[in-house]
């Protein structure tokens, strides 16, 4: 089943903060963040695994609660470059592993 | 560079043609994907392979099929049967075996269906 991502849009002044949120209503194993801009290729930003372990950029944060099924990610002092869709992916890990399901995406506007 | 190609960018054709896109990858990934992508929605997944000479279903396969012979490549036949094959077609690639392994994603072939 596909995990809820919200909000849905978020429009941010250059500088401003945000907040995407991915909850799921299995178990997960990992989430994984990717950033697409209009017409391209998703880009990797973060993996955060059942245990703790996570990977990914330097300027963006993020959290995984796994008794909720809930990943959160934290984007600070925007950029103009931080425009573009976000896609939350959940692996439920067993037969599955290495699955990806993602979510509808966020749709993130940073004005100058 | 290493990198996944998918090709072409643009793909035009008529109704019940089945169509072949390209996916080629010289990262030396393990497992590759299909994605769809239509307007304003998120990824699905059409077919996988963790493995040459195995591959499984996705959420979304019924009306495709997909081959892989090589490590570096797994193309995707869009058939007759697909009911609304114009969309935006993503392939992706991956390490196994290891957890915090990404997937890289190609730039994608746009198929337009009339």
């Amino acid at each position: 089943q596909q995990p809820v991502q919200s909000p849905q849009a978020v429009i941010l002044r250059e500088g401003e903060d945000a907040v995407i949120n991915c909850s799921s209503s299995k178990a997960l194993y990992s989430v994984h963040w990717y950033r697409q801009k209009h017409g391209e290729a998703p880009v990797f930003l973060m993996i955060l695994l059942k245990g703790g372990e996570q990977k990914g950029h330097d300027k963006i944060s993020a959290s995984f609660n796994e008794k909720k099924q809930q990943s959160s990610l934290y984007l600070t002092a925007s950029q103009l470059s931080y425009s573009g869709t976000y896609f939350c992916g959940t692996d439920a890990g067993g037969t599955s592993y290495g699955k990806l399901t993602f979510g509808q995406g966020t749709i993130l506007t940073v004005h100058p | 560079d290493g990198g996944i190609t998918q090709s072409p960018k643009y793909l035009f054709r008529k109704e019940g043609q089945n169509v072949t896109l390209s996916c080629e990858q010289n990262l030396n990934h393990d497992a590759m994907y299909w994605y769809r992508q239509d307007p304003g929605q998120g990824l699905r997944l059409i077919y996988y392979s963790q493995i040459v000479n195995d591959f499984q279903k996705g959420d979304i396969a019924e009306g495709y099929s997909v081959s892989r012979e090589k490590k570096e490549s797994f193309p995707l036949t869009v058939t007759s049967a697909q009911k609304n094959p114009t969309a935006f077609y993503l392939c992706a690639s991956r390490l196994a075996g290891g957890l915090l392994y990404e997937q890289y994603f190609g730039p994608g072939t746009r198929l337009t269906v009339t």
